[in-house]
């Protein structure tokens, strides 16, 4: 059983299109993460939602939208993207908790393409 | 603002041999995790440290967390082709809920 896991793992769409990420965790962790990678394999942290509330929102453009249906879930909603979206985006869980067994889960990540 | 410096960026070493790579933050964190990427998959955590001055091991894997708070090391011992891949630090502050992610330094093993 995957643990975290997204949809699709590879997307190819054009400029100005709309298109949604899914992310599910199984592990029954309360805080969810966004991340984006870029060509130089940084990863910067886009949000972070704990028990379906945002927490975080490193200024990211207002055309990227999470939106979290229950704790096991957040998805990523980006409208009309551009061509500097294109990234590796990678879903994460983790308890909400500090201390112990606290470590954060990766998705497989989403490679996304814009043309 | 915050700022977390990885290094080396990269390192190509002879199978072998022994690997060193470290972090240093401007600010103070509570755990400090490693994590390696492969090509095409997510992070995968390798050691993860909760109390400053503690020094881990996992197989040929040895993290310490630094005694201010604000630094990590990991080394690597007898690398082997498969340690091939970008090693990430990633420290955790429980006061801001951020986990955040070093630069990364990319190893290559010669076998």
């Amino acid at each position: 059983d995957t643990a975290v896991s997204q949809t699709p793992k590879y997307l190819v769409t054009q400029m100005g299109n709309d298109k949604s990420i899914k992310c599910e965790q199984n592990l029954g962790h309360d805080t969810m993460y966004w991340y984006k990678q870029d060509s130089k394999k940084f990863l910067k942290i886009m949000f972070s939602y704990n028990n379906k509330e945002l927490i975080i929102n490193e200024t990211v453009p207002n055309r990227f939208s999470p939106k979290s249906p229950d704790k096991a879930h957040l998805n990523l909603h980006i409208n009309s993207l551009e061509l500097g979206d294109s990234a590796v985006y990678f879903c994460a869980s983790r308890p909400h908790h500090s201390g112990q067994n606290t470590e954060a889960f990766f998705g497989q990540g989403t490679r996304l393409t814009v043309v | 603002g915050q700022q977390l410096n990885q290094s080396p960026q990269s390192m190509f070493i002879q199978e072998g041999e022994d690997v060193s790579m470290n972090c240093t933050s401007s600010s103070i964190f509570n755990t400090w995790l490693w994590y390696k990427q492969d090509p095409g998959e997510g992070p995968v955590l390798l050691i993860a440290l909760y109390k400053a001055g503690e020094l881990t091991s996992n197989g040929r894997l040895t993290a310490q967390f630094g005694i201010t708070r604000k630094d990590s090391f990991l080394n690597i011992s007898a690398s082997i082709p498969s340690d091939v891949g970008i090693y990430f630090c990633a420290p955790y502050s429980g006061n801001t809920g951020k986990l955040i992610f070093g630069q990364g330094t990319t190893l290559q093993v010669k076998p």
